[in-house]
């Protein structure tokens, strides 16, 4: 199975502030990779699919990028409704995996 | 507009079965993939398997042969069984579709299945 290590756990943010969710990948798998955002008691919603193209009616705040196995989720201008647990997803073989979350919480 | 919604019993006992169903809504399930994943407490994400428009199946090998994933194209419904269930799956369960260029991208609104006797 592929093995996505996603970091940071969780964090703290201010509104208007910057920040950067990793996920490492445990081989190459392209492309083939989703983020998803899950708000409190809401089910998740795609952000990000095939690493850095924006999925419908997403906020330009969010980007994804790539540099080799590594995955990154920037979110710029922090809202208060960022606010919630970040999910990243291969896609490239199955079993599909998932990162093990990161918690953001809004100052 | 894309609706998926689950149902099924929120309880169920040590090494009985959990069944569950998605009703999807304004999209034919015979085209595209159906997807079941779960979420645990503490956040962990599982994908589980999917079904294909044909019928075809594709599951998670940590489920092994405990999982079934069916459906029932007049009723535009797709169902999951999971056998000899313990503790470790009680979670909350989601479908949704799965697109080869949009992975998971409508959602149900989920339901949390405790296993406890």
């Amino acid at each position: 199975d592929i093995q996505m290590t996603q970091s940071p756990a969780s964090l703290s943010a201010s509104p208007e502030e910057i920040v950067t969710i990793t996920c490492q990948a445990s081989q190459d798998i392209g492309n083939w990779l989703a983020w998803y955002q899950q708000k409190p008691g809401k089910s998740p919603q795609l952000l990000i699919y095939s690493a850095t193209s924006l999925a419908d009616g997403i906020p330009s705040r969010f980007s994804g990028s790539r540099s080799g196995t590594q995955y990154s989720l920037k979110i710029s201008r922090l809202q208060v409704e960022d606010t919630g647990i970040y999910y990243c997803l291969q896609r490239y073989s199955n079993p599909l995996t998932f990162g093990s979350g990161t918690k953001l919480e809004i100052k | 507009e894309v609706q998926l919604q689950e149902s099924g019993p929120g309880l169920v006992k040590p090494s009985q079965s959990l069944s569950l169903t998605c009703s999807v809504t304004g999209y034919s399930i015979t085209s595209n993939y159906w997807g079941w994943i779960r979420k645990f407490p503490g956040n962990k994400m599982e994908w589980m398997g999917y079904i294909s428009y044909s019928g075809s199946t594709s599951y998670n090998p940590s489920l092994k042969s405990r999982i079934s994933i069916t459906r029932d194209t007049s009723k535009n419904q797709f169902f999951l069984q999971l056998n000899s269930v313990t503790t470790e799956d009680t979670a909350t369960y989601y479908c949704a579709r799965f697109l080869h260029r949009y992975p998971f991208d409508y959602w149900g609104q989920g339901v949390m299945v405790t296993v406890s006797s």
